[in-house]
């Protein structure tokens, strides 16, 4: 059982340019979570999803958008990357709702320039 | 509004000495309370939590935390730690009724031998 696997697992990218980050978990979770992970402040949730067609707004999801359309999926687009999106990018999922264990992918290193 | 504070950003012990890290988090209705590590390099996996009844909560590598409601404090402990338990390490709280868990900033632990 893989769990949850992310791509890819680091990237440049240039400013302005979309980016999509991959996520699946194989855990049959209904909830997940795309978190990042910055120097000093720990990890803010951007998205999350409790459940297949539905998503949610985090703590800060400016710049960023999720699709939800089956169990497995839960990709993370930058639609025009900027340099303040440089992070560590990890996604999670959990079985029933944020009252569960989460369990975290191994993260996307993202550059932007 | 849920928040968390971790105390110290960084803690540094001797091998077989005790450890507390600190945790206190703010609100005003019910919480579900979290402790996750972080390897180096890795994703967070959780080291226990506290959903309801009893306060002293044990969890994996012989860790425990102690939900104390009067402090607001979800503190973790250690007996005697290990070289393998350097890590960092996140609080973090769910409000009932709330989607989403909020992590704290992060506890450095460095063990020296």
């Amino acid at each position: 059982i893989a769990g949850i696997t992310q791509a890819p697992t680091s990237q440049i990218l240039a400013a302005g340019r979309r980016m999509t980050l991959r996520c699946t978990q194989d855990m049959r979770h209904n909830a997940m979570y795309w978190y990042r992970q910055d120097l000093g402040l720990g990890l803010r949730l951007i998205h999350y999803s409790n459940t297949a067609g539905t998503t949610g707004k985090g703590e800060v999801p400016d710049g960023y958008s999720v699709s939800r359309a089956n169990t497995d999926d839960f990709p993370l687009t930058l639609a025009s990357a900027v340099p303040s999106q440089t992070s560590v990018y990890f996604c999670a999922s959990s079985r029933e709702g944020a009252s569960d264990t989460q369990y975290f992918g191994p993260g996307t290193r993202l550059t932007v320039l | 509004a849920q928040s968390v504070t971790q105390l110290d950003s960084q803690v540094p012990v001797f091998e077989e000495a005790p450890v507390e890290l600190r945790c206190n988090y703010s609100s005003s209705v019910s919480v579900y309370l979290f402790w996750y590590v972080q390897y180096p390099n890795q994703g967070l996996q959780l080291l226990l939590k506290y959903l309801s009844g009893s306060t002293l909560v044990k969890g994996i590598n012989g860790f425990e935390a102690e939900f104390n409601k009067s402090q607001t404090s979800f503190h973790l402990r250690k007996p005697s730690v290990h070289i393998s338990d350097t890590a960092e390490y996140f609080c973090a709280v769910k409000e009932g009724g709330s989607e989403k868990l909020v992590f704290g900033k992060g506890t450095k632990l460095t063990v020296n031998p």
